[in-house]
């Protein structure tokens, strides 16, 4: 059974970088049949796609994103990491990562991690 | 890209049907049959219900089910239940490497 977990800081500074990882167990990220993916929704407000990372690495985001993120994998350790830019309070948010099938089209998220929440205060 | 829009709340009663709509453009949903739908219950991850507008994963009863009409999607619940009283949100292939979620609906069971 596939599972994905989330970590890193739980608060990060305004202004600062956030930074999570999240690692793949129960099946190899080095699938030629789908991406994966961070998703976030700030409290009590709905989903919102962040971007997405092929085994290969290959990258996409939301373009109203764009700019502060950084998606990487690292297919030695199973994991892939978020990297988002000059947050605000506006960033607070649970963060969630999961797999995104299909390839070439990406279609559905149908393994999700529990989700990470973290706040942007200093 | 903009948000896909979904009504705010939806409500029946149980054993009765309930649909919930997904409005796009032509560009998203309109434009592609790569439409899913998640169910998402407070303090949870989401889950998968719908994918690629009718398909459902294995686990999920055959109660839910998706369609598509133009730019707008529709998942509908049938034989509401009370574990059924969650908050659903759409997805949609929006081109070029992207993906869109609706705002969001709130499913209560009354």
């Amino acid at each position: 059974q596939l599972q994905l977990q989330e970590s890193g800081p739980g608060l990060v500074k305004p202004s600062e970088t956030l930074s999570l990882t999240c690692t793949v167990s129960g099946g190899s990220i080095r699938r030629s049949d789908c991406y994966w993916g961070w998703v976030r929704q700030p409290p009590g407000k709905g989903l919102e796609w962040i971007g997405s990372i092929y085994y290969s690495g290959n990258t996409y985001y939301n373009p109203s994103l764009k700019s502060r993120v950084t998606i990487s994998v690292d297919t030695s350790e199973n994991q892939f990491s978020l990297k988002l830019s000059s947050v605000t309070a506006a960033d607070t948010a649970v963060f969630y990562c999961a797999r995104v099938l299909s390839w070439p089209i990406m279609s559905h998220f149908d393994y999700w991690g529990q989700g990470t929440l973290v706040t942007v205060s200093s | 890209q903009s948000a896909l829009t979904q009504p705010p709340s939806a409500s029946g009663s149980p054993g009765q049907s309930v649909t919930i709509s997904c409005t796009g453009t032509s560009s998203d949903v309109g434009g592609y049959n790569y439409v899913s739908w998640y169910q998402q219950h407070p303090g949870k991850a989401p889950k998968l219900m719908i994918y690629e507008v009718t398909k459902r994963p294995s686990g999920v009863p055959d109660r839910f089910s998706g369609s598509k009409s133009g730019n707008t999607a529709s998942l509908t619940v049938s034989g509401l239940q009370a574990e059924d009283e969650a908050d659903y949100y759409c997805t949609s292939y929006a081109g070029s490497n992207n993906l869109v979620f609706g705002g969001g609906s709130k499913l209560t069971v009354l």
